[in-house]
């Protein structure tokens, strides 16, 4: 079935590029999804792109798509501690707005 | 606009017990998601509505059961709980025309805890 894989833990300095990377199985996939979460919050969506494009660019984040690898990446520019959370890399897979989650990734931003 | 909602926030039930979340989506959309995460297993998709019809549902044994009401607002159901319900339950919202994005939008959760 469908999968999606992320590394678990990234440590970067206050003002550094956090780079968070991403693998997934489905072929077919049409979307791909970065969401945020805080302790004891809900999932924050960050951005999207759609799987004919390579690279989308929104403010402080670049998600990079490397569709023939299903390899997706997203940077953040001067990471600051507010951004440090859990990021989940998502597949629009299975249809009908079913996403299949990564295990998250932690990022510790540390002055 | 207000955000996806969902009431309660925190439960505490007793194995064996049944158990009801609501979720109210974002005004104008009308598409449900309902997720189960936990931190063996991570996120888990349970089940998608739209326009009050399950489109789609996710692997996960029949006491887990929602329905969507014609405003939209989704209820999701557990029936003889057990320890390993214990879980965040996260439910999202979606425009969902054909041909949008689908981006997904999620409220703040239920946290449910099974004694």
């Amino acid at each position: 079935g469908e999968d999606v894989e992320q590394s678990l833990f990234l440590s970067v300095r206050e003002g550094d590029s956090s780079v968070i990377n991403c693998t997934y199985t489905d072929s077919s996939s049409t979307y791909l999804y970065w969401y945020k979460q805080e302790p004891g919050a809900g999932l924050q969506l960050l951005t999207y792109i759609f799987s004919n494009m390579d690279m989308k660019q929104d403010q402080r984040l670049t998600v990079l798509l490397n569709k023939k690898d299903k390899h997706l990446s997203l940077r953040i520019a001067d990471t600051q501690t507010g951004d440090s959370a859990i990021y989940f890399c998502a597949d629009l897979s299975g249809g009908y707005n079913k996403l299949i989650f990564g295990a998250g990734t932690r990022l510790a931003v540390h002055p | 606009k207000a955000g996806v909602t969902q009431t309660p926030r925190y439960l505490i039930k007793t194995r064996g017990q049944q158990v009801t979340l609501s979720c109210s989506p974002i005004s104008g959309h009308r598409s449900v998601s309902w997720y189960q995460q936990t931190p063996g297993q991570g996120l888990q998709f349970l089940f998608e509505y739209f326009s009050e019809t399950q489109r789609n549902k996710g692997n996960f044994p029949g006491r887990f059961s929602g329905r969507q009401f014609s405003n939209s607002r989704s209820e999701m159901n557990v029936s003889t709980l057990e320890l390993g319900d214990s879980a965040l339950y996260l439910c999202a919202s979606s425009f969902s025309p054909a041909g949008a994005t689908n981006e997904q939008f999620f409220g703040p959760g239920t946290r449910l805890t099974v004694l």
